[in-house]
C-alpha cells in the first residue's frame, strides 16, 4: 500500500530563516510520481512540482529547492530565506498509477508559519 | 488557465438534510474528484470519476455518492448529512489518466449542525 509520511505537524520559523519540510513515502511501484502543494489561507492547493522516480536530480526554482533521495524514500523540500508569504500548508503527494487510473495518496501536511 | 469552481466557500446546514456540494470544471478535463480535508489528516479521496456517468469509491465514500451527468460537473452528495461530515470538501481535476498535477478548487468548508 501507499503511503505519505510528513512527521513535521507544524513549523515556526522568523522570516530569512531557511526551513526544510521532510517526506517520506512508501510504494513498491517502480515507476512513481511525488508532488509538492502549497495551501495557503484562501484554501485552493496550489502545484509546486512534480518529480518522477527515474530523476534523482535536485531541482532549484527561486528561493524552493527540492532533494529527492530514492535510497531513503525521500522528498524533502526546502526554502531559503523563509517570506511571511510562505506561510501556508503544505502536502506532499504520491501518484499511483493503477492500471487504466491513477491514485494520488497525500500526506497529512505540514502547517508552516513565517513570523515577520 | 485551469478553472475549477465549487459553488460555495462556506455552507452550513442541519443533521439529516441532503446536501449537494457542486464542482465545476472548464478545461474539459475527463477525471474529477472530491476530497475531504481535515486537520491531522490530511486530504482522504471520497470518490472520483473518469468519465460521464462513470464514478469509482475512493478511500472514504461512506455516507457520501456522487453525480456526474456532464463532463464539466461533478457533484458530491451527503445523503443524509451528519455532523462528523463537517470538514473542508476539495474538488479537483485532471487531464486524462496522466501524471500531470490536478487542478484544485478553493474548496468548501462545510459545517452540520
Amino acid at each position: 500500500a501507499q503511503k505519505v509520511t510528513q512527521a513535521q505537524t507544524e513549523i515556526s520559523v522568523v522570516e530569512k530563516e531557511d526551513v526544510t519540510l521532510d517526506c517520506v513515502y512508501e510504494t513498491r511501484d517502480t515507476t512513481y510520481y511525488l508532488f509538492w502543494y502549497k495551501q495557503p489561507p484562501s484554501g485552493e492547493l496550489v502545484f509546486l512540482i512534480r518529480r518522477n522516480s527515474f530523476d534523482e536530480q535536485n531541482e532549484i526554482s527561486g528561493r524552493y529547492s527540492w532533494n529527492f533521495q530514492k535510497s531513503t524514500s525521500s522528498f524533502n523540500f526546502t526554502i531559503t530565506a523563509s517570506q511571511v508569504v510562505d506561510s501556508a500548508v503544505y502536502f506532499c503527494a504520491l501518484l499511483q498509477l493503477t492500471g487504466a487510473n491513477s491514485k494520488l495518496t497525500f500526506g497529512k501536511g505540514i502547517t508552516l508559519s513565517v513570523r515577520p | 488557465d485551469v478553472k475549477v469552481t465549487q459553488s460555495s466557500r462556506y455552507l452550513v446546514k442541519r443533521t439529516g438534510e441532503k446536501v449537494f456540494l457542486e464542482c465545476v470544471q472548464d478545461m474539459d478535463h475527463e477525471n474529477m474528484f472530491w476530497y475531504r480535508q481535515d486537520p491531522g489528516l490530511g486530504l482522504r479521496l471520497i470518490y472520483f470519476s473518469y468519465d460521464v456517468k462513470m464514478k469509482e469509491k475512493g478511500d472514504i465514500p461512506e455516507g457520501y455518492s456522487v453525480s456526474r451527468e456532464k463532463k464539466e460537473r461533478f457533484s458530491l452528495i451527503l445523503e443524509s448529512a451528519s455532523t462528523n461530515q463537517t470538514s473542508m470538501y476539495l474538488c479537483a481535476t485532471l487531464r486524462d489518466r496522466g501524471v500531470q498535477p490536478q487542478h484544485f478548487g478553493d474548496g468548501t468548508r462545510l459545517s452540520i449542525l
